[in-house]
């Protein structure tokens, strides 16, 4: 079963300030997603990479796949409060068979 | 948009109890699946489908079935609730091969006494 580990497990900040979390694996995977969960509410898809080394803008995120397809990033440049949420990788393994979701980053951002 | 709704936000049962959720989706997507959801373990896969009245067990199956009579509509059961069956239920529709962009409902939180 492949495996995806999410860093940190949770992270509070100021609004204002920059973050980064992660998504790592020992497997190589074809593709990933990041989806976001409010509180209350299902996850809702942020973006896809498919392709190593590929880096994804969606206004203040940056998502980046990395070189060997088992990591993934996302960088949010000055928080907000409605950046709060439950973070979640998922991805696709290289044979196209198996979809599989990280245990997520928990993020808080105060006001 | 896509719209995927679940029956209630909200289930208090008691154990042995028979439990159904239901799940509807209105997209037309051949792909629609059963998550739970707990605190430092993510979303678990308990079924899935990928037409009517086919089913594939996930990662966690015991303890459920499922049943698909339509396109559009998939039920969760739990044969007999038990206190360790207490989670965030959340239904996902999505159309073409495994990587495809799954649309989740609300969630149902489910309370086995």
């Amino acid at each position: 079963t492949q495996l995806l580990e999410q860093s940190p497990q949770f992270l509070s900040i100021q609004e204002g300030e920059n973050l980064t979390v992660y998504c790592n694996s020992s497997s190589v995977f074809s593709s990933l997603q990041w989806y976001r969960q409010e509180p209350g509410e299902g996850p809702v898809l942020l973006v896809t990479v498919v392709t190593g080394g590929e880096v994804k803008k969606l206004k203040r995120l940056t998502f980046q796949f990395g070189d060997a397809r088992k990591d993934s990033s996302l960088h949010i440049t000055a928080a907000q409060p409605g950046d709060t949420g439950l973070y979640l990788c998922a991805g696709v393994d290289n044979y196209g068979q198996n979809f599989v979701f990280g245990p997520g980053t928990r993020l808080s951002v105060l006001p | 948009d896509v719209k995927v709704t679940q029956s209630s936000r909200y289930l208090v049962k008691r154990t042995g109890e028979k439990v159904f959720l239901e799940c509807v989706q209105d997209m037309d997507h051949e792909n629609m699946f059963w998550y739970r959801q707990d605190p430092g373990l993510g979303l678990r896969l308990i079924y899935f489908s990928y037409d009517v009245k086919m089913k594939e067990k996930g990662d966690i199956p015991e303890g459920y079935s499922v049943s698909r009579e339509k396109k559009e509509r998939f039920s969760l059961i739990l044969e007999s609730a038990s206190t360790n069956q207490t989670s965030m239920y959340l239904c996902a529709s999505s159309f073409g091969g495994p990587g495809g962009t799954q649309y989740f409902g609300p969630g149902t939180r489910l309370l086995v006494l």
